[in-house]
């Protein structure tokens, strides 16, 4: 069935170090597509999103990058920080605006 | 603190009894929404609502019923529930429904455990 995927559970990185999250999403009909941080005791946090007439955006130490042709999304975080630490999950709308689907997540730890 | 809040933060629960989940945002937003959060399974959307009326049940069972007194406040009776419905059960609100312009913020959660 449609579903949003992740290519990887786990990533450890080295603070300083840059990290790229992927996402697989199987559904032709999403257009809009975000990317969520969830620290440990807190809820989901919008980070970027990204429409589907785009495939590149920036934002403040982020770059969210789409690649339709094969239904890929990532989420590069430059210069990683121990903050970063989180849960990262994207989501995707699958053609409505009123529902979002999620992915599983994947879980970021940053080594100082 | 994204101007949402959720009570209680932990719920341990037997499977007779009947409690409620509370959810308040602070932000003047007109959508409320409950989300369920399992282990290793995606978050899942329960109920959505829009100036107080259900716009979204995502074939939730019906130990689960939402209730939406005003724009601001957000409840989930629970009763008769399963080991199964444990889980962290996250609330969100934004200014409209649509997603497609619109940021969902959620709450910090409340962890349930079903005995």
């Amino acid at each position: 069935g449609e579903n949003v995927g992740l290519h990887l559970p786990t990533l450890s990185v080295q603070e300083g170090d840059n990290s790229i999250i992927n996402c697989a999403y199987s559904n032709s009909a999403s257009d809009y597509f975000i990317w969520y941080k969830q620290e440990s005791g807190k809820g989901p946090q919008f980070i970027i999103d990204i429409r589907s007439n785009m495939d590149k955006r920036q934002g403040q130490r982020v770059t969210v990058l789409l690649n339709k042709t094969v239904k890929h999304l990532s989420l590069q975080i430059a210069a990683t920080q121990p903050g970063d630490s989180a849960v990262y999950f994207c989501a995707e709308n699958q053609g409505s605006n009123y529902k979002l689907t999620f992915g599983k997540g994947t879980l970021l730890t940053v080594n100082p | 603190e994204t101007g949402v809040t959720q009570t209680p933060r932990h719920l341990v629960m037997g499977m007779t009894n009947k409690k409620s989940l509370k959810c308040e945002q602070h932000l003047g937003h007109n959508a409320m929404y409950w989300y369920k959060q399992s282990a290793k399974k995606p978050l899942e959307l329960m109920f959505v609502y829009n100036f107080k009326e259900q716009t979204e049940n995502n074939s939730v069972p019906s130990r689960f019923s939402p209730e939406c007194p005003n724009s601001s406040h957000l409840f989930l009776h629970l009763h008769t529930l399963q080991p199964e419905d444990s889980a962290l059960y996250l609330c969100a609100s934004s200014q409209t429904h649509d997603l497609g312009t619109d940021t969902q913020y959620f709450g910090p959660g409340t962890r349930l455990t079903v005995l």
